[in-house]
């Protein structure tokens, strides 16, 4: 596809269960982002990742945290021991950071619901 | 400590009538600002796009003014129509020096546009 996928779209689990959501980017495209949206809330940083550097975890709001992008494409956000508090919109966005305009595409998120 | 401050939350406007949404930032490097437009079960897309050199930008019905001065920026829809019904979220960002692009956002501005 052309733009950024994500899967799945809708994930509901219990308190104290592990998750993964995977990001698909647009081919090409060497910048990777995540960003948690809560109800009420714009969008808060959570990671990025650019080409072969190290991510910039410095939004990951604990070490239940973590995620990785294999071989500069797709990428994983796993939650561990999930929390109710960490239900929420969880969105990737990709752009291709060598261009002066930072034009970030988003996918349509993973609506997680924690139980 | 939030770095950016958007109001109203929500606005309701007839159709035909102006639109604004403002937004304030207190970081002084952001040198990139943005406005996204979400629509419900999809991710946010970029609208429309300014730099603090220039105090104005537009593009077709929208515009966003600047005022550095202030740190201040807003977004103006002309013509506002039914189907411009959506959550507007301005962001701001550092763009240049090889730093993160990592995006900054207002909390969301919730239009209705009423036929």
């Amino acid at each position: 596809g052309a733009g950024v996928s994500q899967s799945p779209s809708n994930k509901v689990t219990e308190k104290g269960k592990d998750v993964e959501l995977r990001c698909d980017p647009i081919s090409g495209h060497t910048a990777l982002y995540w960003y948690r949206q809560s109800l009420g809330q714009g969008l808060e940083f959570l990671i990025y990742f650019q080409g072969n550097s190290a991510p910039d975890k410095s939004g990951l709001p604990s070490d239940r945290f973590s995620a990785e992008r294999t071989g500069g494409s797709v990428s994983t956000l796993t939650i561990q021991r999930t929390q109710q508090e960490d239900s929420a919109v969880y969105l990737c966005a990709s752009s291709f950071k060598e261009l002066a305009k930072n034009i970030q595409y988003f996918g349509a998120g993973t609506r997680l619901s924690v139980l | 400590q939030q770095q950016v401050k958007q109001s109203p939350q929500s606005l309701i406007v007839q159709k035909g009538g102006i639109s604004i949404i403002n937004c304030a930032y207190e970081n002084t490097a952001f040198d990139y600002f943005p406005w996204y437009q979400q629509f419900p079960g999809k991710g946010p897309a970029l609208l429309i796009a300014i730099r603090p050199d220039v105090s104005e930008k537009k593009e077709g019905r929208f515009t966003i003014s600047f005022n550095k001065s202030a740190k201040q920026f807003s977004l103006h829809i002309m013509d506002s129509q039914p189907g411009d019904s959506a959550t507007y979220f301005c962001a701001a960002s550092l763009n240049s020096g090889g730093s993160n692009y990592k995006l900054t956002f207002g909390k969301g501005t919730l239009l209705t546009v009423n036929p």
